[in-house]
């Protein structure tokens, strides 16, 4: 079992709908979790960073970690074609190095 | 400064010969990072730099891959004797000394082995 899982898609939405992007993960060490935006032929990007188990809100995007259940969720609003990207977990234990996810593709179509 | 830069952005190569990668990270970036993504698969991390010291390896940096940050600023990615395993899109990344909330990426160099 890979250490962090993730639905590879692809993912295809029309514009204006809601986007639910989950990740699992086995290693009770991690600490931090973030979400990365790739587009195609660029470094990810960072999206949304959280600590704790719960919810955190940022524009149309909402990142959600449950630690109990060892999942982590973003939810994007009012999708739009720029949303178009590959979607990636990443998490950390404390003082170490960051674990990815494959990544979603998603696609947002008008 | 715009960000983490990495150059060249596209290298193809041949079976055998030695490629080397730059990555110039932010200025006031201590930490060095390079990973290593293929297609379908999130990035994997290779190795790092907390200033000109190479702190840690990933069992994925095989003998064939060396990387260097001389003066604790750009730092170089060398493969030798590439295999054609080794076509991913390398990338590199940076941080401040403490906290992940600024590990910024560059656009990374994509190698092609044929």
């Amino acid at each position: 079992q890979k250490e962090v899982e993730q639905d590879p898609g692809p993912l295809s939405v029309p514009e204006g709908a809601i986007v639910s992007l989950n990740c699992t993960y086995s290693n009770s060490a991690f600490q931090y979790f973030m979400w990365y935006r790739q587009y195609s032929r660029k470094g990810p990007e960072l999206l949304m960073y959280t600590y704790s188990s719960g919810n955190k809100e940022d524009g149309r995007f909402t990142a959600q970690v449950d630690k109990s259940s060892k999942y982590i969720s973003l939810f994007i609003r009012d999708s739009q074609p720029s949303d178009s990207a590959t979607y990636l977990c990443a998490m950390i234990p404390y003082g170490q190095n960051f674990v990815f996810g494959p990544g979603t593709r998603l696609s947002v179509l008008p | 400064d715009t960000g983490v830069s990495q150059n060249p952005r596209h290298k193809i190569t041949k079976r055998g010969q030695n490629v080397t990668f730059r990555c110039d990270p932010i200025s006031e970036h201590n930490r060095l990072y390079w990973y290593r993504q293929t297609l379908g698969q999130g990035p994997e991390f290779l190795t790092y730099f907390q200033n000109e010291a190479q702190l840690e390896k990933s069992r994925l940096l095989s003998d064939r891959f060396s990387a260097e940050r001389p003066k604790g600023s750009f730092s170089t990615l060398e493969i030798q004797r590439t295999e054609q395993g080794d076509s991913a899109m390398y990338l590199c990344a940076s941080s401040p000394a403490r906290g992940t909330r600024g590990y910024t990426f560059g656009s990374g160099t994509r190698l092609t082995v044929v």
